[in-house]
């Protein structure tokens, strides 16, 4: 049961542009949301995250906005770039509690390849 | 300072032989986790230590599974009479506590070993 869904495998966009990814969650006790960045051969890297007390949090050219209502979220990354081509996770924690698991487990998408071109 | 580094970057192995993926976390980080990700995957969680104790084993998926963190730092997950499923990229990842997470809590990953069980 995937908890945590990136229904979109894949996105195209040209240098400058904005990149919209999408994410999507089906466990109402998540209260903390990450975006992280994958390049081939690595670990994620921590690119930005969210509270759920917030419904936006803006670092430089990355934002990430978050609707509880809808359970969904979303990372804005404007002007994209091509050094921005990699894939990026959603991740999420918390919750769970009535299995016992603990605080800090995160849960991950399947990922989005964003491709930007010159 | 060090990152997250694991050993070996690459491990090729025959059905039914046993393994050992070593994971050292950055200096100083108490929260060690183990997630692994098949292609075409997000990382999936295994298990989380807090110090040298298993806080959360949940995420193993049978008992061929086994991490230990004997003195708090480094840690080996181990696996026995390997299965071609086992076949993935295994991820560790270190944060400053365990707990929930938060910005000051995030957790780093390292580069990973990929696992091919022939």
């Amino acid at each position: 049961d995937q908890q945590v869904k990136q229904n979109s495998p894949s996105l195209s966009v040209q240098e400058g542009r904005i990149s919209i990814l999408n994410c999507d969650y089906t466990n109402s006790m998540f209260d903390y949301f990450l975006w992280y960045k994958k390049y081939p051969a690595e670990g994620p890297t921590f690119l930005i995250s969210i509270s759920s007390i917030k419904d936006k949090n803006e670092d430089g050219r990355f934002t990430v906005f978050l609707n509880k209502s809808a359970k969904h979220l979303s990372l804005h990354i404007v002007p994209s770039q091509p050094g921005d081509s990699a894939v990026y996770f959603c991740a999420a924690s918390g919750g769970d509690y009535d299995r016992g698991s603990t605080l800090g487990r995160l849960y991950f998408g399947r990922g989005t390849q964003l491709t930007v071109w010159p | 300072g060090a990152g997250v580094s694991q050993t070996p970057s690459n491990k090729v192995t025959e059905k039914g032989k046993y393994v050992e993926l070593r994971c050292d976390p950055i200096s100083g980080h108490t929260a060690l986790y183990w997630y692994r990700q098949s292609l075409g995957q997000g990382p999936e969680f295994l298990i989380y230590f807090q110090g040298t104790g298993a806080a959360d084993d949940s995420g193993l998926p049978n008992d061929r599974f086994f991490a230990v963190r004997p003195e708090g730092s480094v840690s080996t997950l181990k696996i026995q009479r390997t299965e071609r499923g086992d076949s993935a990229v295994y991820l560790c990842a270190s944060s400053l506590v365990g707990g929930t997470q938060s910005s000051y809590n995030e957790q780093f990953f390292g580069p990973g070993t990929r696992l091919t069980v022939l």
